[in-house]
């Protein structure tokens, strides 16, 4: 079976820092990946979303990027965190060339102070 | 552009009473049609899907969805609502570009004893 797993469940960085979520997925290949973000009460934002190696589309510009340097691992980085990126970041990832549901790992919670 | 609507932000029950949580969507073409449940602190779990036929959709912990075409809609609903089911539930709508889901802003269910 499938899983996902998100690295670290909890972080807490002062302004300026930089950042490393990791996401992992197992029991799959050729994952589409992405990235959100959800803010206090708000609902889900798309960061980032990938349908391979190294194939990644942003879609709101910010100080964040993303990676995927392997199949099934993608990383989400910030050379100078502030604290609008303070929130709970989620990993999703579906079968490409099945339905479309998609599948969300624990999430990170990020405190930015 | 495809978009979804869930009209209440907040929803208060009794347990034992039934629920009905709305979601209107607006899509092109023939939606695929999700219900997610995020429970405090955690990622977003499928509770149901619909892609094609049967307009009544099962799913877990005993949530249903029907799907109506002409009200563009996709209304969740559970018989008898346990305490446990207090959480955020989100509404999607897809594919668009590059397999991506648009998800509601969602509704908060609160569940009295």
């Amino acid at each position: 079976s499938q899983t996902i797993h998100q690295w670290p469940a909890t972080l807490v960085q002062p302004v300026g820092s930089p950042l490393s979520l990791e996401c992992t997925v197992e029991g799959t290949s050729n994952p589409n990946l992405y990235w959100y973000r959800q803010a206090a009460g708000r609902g889900l934002q798309l960061l980032f979303y990938s349908v391979g190696i190294g194939q990644i589309s942003s879609e709101v510009p910010q100080n964040l990027s993303a990676s995927r340097p392997q199949d099934r691992q993608f990383i989400l980085s910030s050379k100078k965190l502030l604290l609008s990126d303070s929130g709970f970041y989620l990993c999703a990832w579906r079968t490409s060339g099945s339905g479309y549901e998609q599948y969300f790992g624990p999430g990170t919670r990020l405190t930015v102070t | 552009a495809q978009s979804v609507t869930q009209p209440d932000i907040h929803i208060t029950v009794s347990e034992g009473a039934s629920l009905e949580l709305r979601c209107n969507y607006s899509y092109g073409a023939t939606p695929y049609l999700f219900w997610y449940v995020q429970s405090p602190g955690q990622g977003l779990q499928l509770l149901l899907k619909y892609f094609s036929g049967d307009t009544l959709v099962q799913g877990i912990k005993g949530f249903e969805a029907e799907f109506k075409r002409s009200q563009s809609s996709f209304n969740l609903r559970k018989p008898s609502v346990h305490w446990s089911d207090a959480a955020e539930y989100f509404c999607a709508v897809g594919p668009g570009t590059a397999s991506k889901l648009t998800f509601g802003t969602g509704t908060r269910l609160q569940v009295t004893l």
